[in-house]
């Protein structure tokens, strides 16, 4: 099946620092590729939905300028985190559309930001 | 009210039991459905995926559409403790935005 690979799988970044995560669709082109966040026994909040070179479209009361997502090729996207700070700490998770497949979702990143 | 409905469990169970889990909602524009399993610090992993109404076999998984009543259902048969984790529901529309339910927390008692 498709397979969407992520990394780092986690990371701890100090305060202020950025962080790039990577999304990579292995078998199949991702023209969409969509970015996630999860806290602690919640479910997935869709942060934004990035299209293969076309800027990224955010979800209302997400900071465009502090999640910075580049979509430059059919099989990678990446988030970046800008000026990190702890509240930024929770797991993102990126998910590609595979056709008739549906929906497959990188193995996610858990951020902690010290 | 949200638009899609996920009760959040726990839910325990004896291992070889049949496991029902269930989602409502409320847009009638959705047409595409799918399960996911997510275990802890993982990625959801896709199960099943519909489209429109009808039924789905896989295994040890069944989906149930239902539009008529916006109801959908993910049935496991033969549960195993390997199955437990959060069972979430999506679906979408012709916006291909996923919208999720709030997950179901499976518990298989061996």
């Amino acid at each position: 099946g498709a397979v969407v690979s992520q990394h780092p799988s986690w990371v701890i970044c100090k305060s202020g620092t950025s962080v790039k995560i990577e999304c990579r669709s292995l078998d199949f082109q991702a023209t969409t590729m969509f970015w996630y966040r999860q806290f602690p026994k919640q479910s997935l909040m869709l942060m934004a939905t990035s299209n293969e070179g076309s800027k990224a479209t955010y979800e209302q009361g997400v900071e465009k300028d502090k999640f910075l997502i580049n979509h430059a090729s059919l099989t990678l996207s990446t988030l970046t985190v800008t000026s990190a700070h702890p509240e930024d700490s929770s797991f993102y998770i990126c998910s590609g559309a595979a056709g008739g497949d549906g929906y497959t979702f990188g193995s996610g990143t858990r951020l902690t930001v010290v | 009210q949200k638009e899609v409905e996920q009760d959040p469990g726990p839910l325990s169970v004896p291992e070889g039991a049949i496991v029902s889990l269930n989602c409502t909602y409320s847009n009638s524009a959705f047409q595409y459905f799918m399960w996911y399993r997510q275990y802890s610090r993982k990625g959801p992993e896709l199960l099943m995926y519909t489209y429109s109404s009808g039924n789905k076999e896989d295994g040890r998984f069944t989906a149930q559409v239902d539009k008529s009543s916006k109801y959908i259902s993910l049935f496991i048969r033969d549960s195993q403790p390997s199955d437990s984790a959060t069972y979430l529901c999506a679906m979408t529309g012709s916006s291909y935005k996923l919208i999720f339910g709030s997950g179901t927390r499976l518990l298989v008692r061996p």
